[in-house]
């Protein structure tokens, strides 16, 4: 069975560029969280969709927006790039959007942005 | 406010040699902890996670990691590395209840030196 694809791997933007990832979870997982994980550092939480509606949000600016599809596929925009935004972009869905009895998180490989 | 706390940046460790990866965590509330792998240009794979009932928690590959609800410490071990454990680990921590927010820890680079 497919994981958590994610697209594209790698890409370079300038400051200022607007940026859109893309996420497709495991088939039949409902629920898709954004993080981003900066060079060192420990991945930080960004968003988390179910149903299509927002559940959960980080510590992020309003740059950063993202939206789920009827297919449970996601998108993550960031735009106004800055430098600091280089960084790589996890997604990672999860069968029920609350709980971890049977939510275990499932990572795909990342989009690796670089930001000039 | 949730927080997780990994002492230890980097960890050598001789094949099959113990190892054990240090972690701490804070909150005011109930918590649920996890143990994540990382191996170089991959995503992050569950070792093992703690939601209640018996403090030591077994995962895979081998690693079991111990609940200390009165040192708020969540400490992975393993008996006997292998090369192929090299990877990076991350300590994570969500509240009981709510959406699925997790907290990481900033990682332990384990290198098992042959």
């Amino acid at each position: 069975d497919a994981g958590v694809t994610q697209s594209p791997t790698h890409l370079i933007k300038t400051r200022g560029q607007q940026v859109t990832l893309r996420c497709s979870p495991i088939s039949g997982h409902k629920s898709v969280s954004w993080y981003q994980q900066v060079l060192g550092q420990g991945p930080q939480f960004i968003f988390q969709y179910y149903e299509k509606e927002e559940r959960g949000r980080g510590n992020f600016p309003d740059r950063f927006s993202a939206r789920q599809f009827p297919n449970y596929s996601s998108e993550l925009n960031v735009n106004a790039l800055l430098l600091g935004d280089s960084a790589l972009y996890l997604c990672a869905s999860s069968l029920t959007g609350t709980g971890w009895d049977t939510g275990e998180l499932f990572f795909g490989e990342g989009s690796r942005l670089t930001v000039l | 406010a949730q927080s997780v706390t990994q002492l230890d940046s980097q960890v050598p460790v001789f094949e099959e040699a113990p190892v054990e990866l240090r972690c701490n965590y804070s909150s005011s509330v109930s918590v649920y902890l996890f143990w994540y792998v990382q191996y170089p240009n991959q995503g992050l794979q569950l070792l093992l996670k703690y939601l209640s009932g018996s403090t030591l928690v077994k995962g895979i590959n081998g690693f079991e990691a111990e609940f200390n609800k009165s040192q708020t410490s969540f400490h992975l071990r393993k008996p006997s590395v292998h090369i192929s454990d090299t990877a990076e680990y991350f300590c994570a921590v969500s509240y009981s209840g709510g959406y699925q927010k997790v907290t990481f820890g900033t990682g332990t680079k384990l290198q098992v030196i042959p």
